[in-house]
């Protein structure tokens, strides 16, 4: 059974450092992989998809890595701002029809 | 403006009075489904849907129930909440079970006492 493991669970850093969060799997045989990020009150946003196939994902100051062999996943986050604060929530796809799977995201706080 | 809504936001109840959540999304997406979210774990889903008049178990569905009787909406009843009901939940909708872009509602705190 797949399980999805966010660690830490809350971190916090001086505005304008660069930080990663880390995302580990289970089962190495996933569809895709999600970072998601989730306000209070506003639900979740999806922000970086990366496909089975694929090795690395980049939006703007994000870049997400995948690394099935080792069942881990991470999300780069350059040039911190206090917008950035937030939970980071991972989600993986065993197959295009099932579900997600979640981990318990990592609360991320960037102090000004 | 898409978007995914849920009513109400946040819900104070008594254990065993019946409450309906209701989701709504306007971008005609077939595929919907609730999950819930606890302190220290992640999302599980409790019901999904693939189309209207289609809906199935997720993971958690123990003391929900559902229906999609429009493609538009989905709501979520607990017939006889209890305490261990109280958690936030989210709806989501995508425009198919196996695209990968989900876009979710705002989340409803629930409190049942």
């Amino acid at each position: 059974k797949q399980e999805v493991t966010q660690i830490p669970a809350a971190l916090s850093v001086p505005e304008g450092e660069n930080l990663v969060l880390n995302c580990s799997f289970t089962d190495s045989a996933i569809y895709n992989l999600q970072w998601f990020r989730q306000d209070p009150g506003k639900g979740l946003t999806s922000l970086l998809l990366i496909q089975s196939s694929q090795r690395e994902q980049t939006s703007g100051r994000l870049n997400a890595s995948l690394d099935k062999s080792s069942g881990r996943s991470t999300l780069y986050i350059a040039a911190s701002q206090p917008g950035d604060s937030a939970t980071y929530l991972c989600a993986v796809k065993k197959d295009s029809n099932y579900q997600l799977i979640w981990g318990a995201g990592t609360k991320l706080i960037i102090k000004p | 403006e898409a978007q995914v809504t849920q009513n109400p936001r946040y819900l104070i109840t008594v254990t065993g009075k019946k409450l309906t959540v209701t989701c709504s999304q306007n971008m005609n997406h077939e595929y919907m489904s609730w999950y819930r979210q606890d302190p220290g774990l992640g999302l599980r889903q409790i019901y999904y849907s693939m189309n209207v008049e289609v809906t199935d178990k997720g993971d958690v569905p123990e003391g929900y129930k559902v229906s999609r009787k429009e493609k538009r909406n989905f709501p979520l009843i607990l017939e006889s909440p209890s305490p261990n009901q109280t958690s936030l939940y989210f709806c989501a909708s995508s425009l198919r079970e196996d695209y990968n872009e989900q876009f979710f509602g705002p989340g409803t705190r629930l409190t049942v006492l």
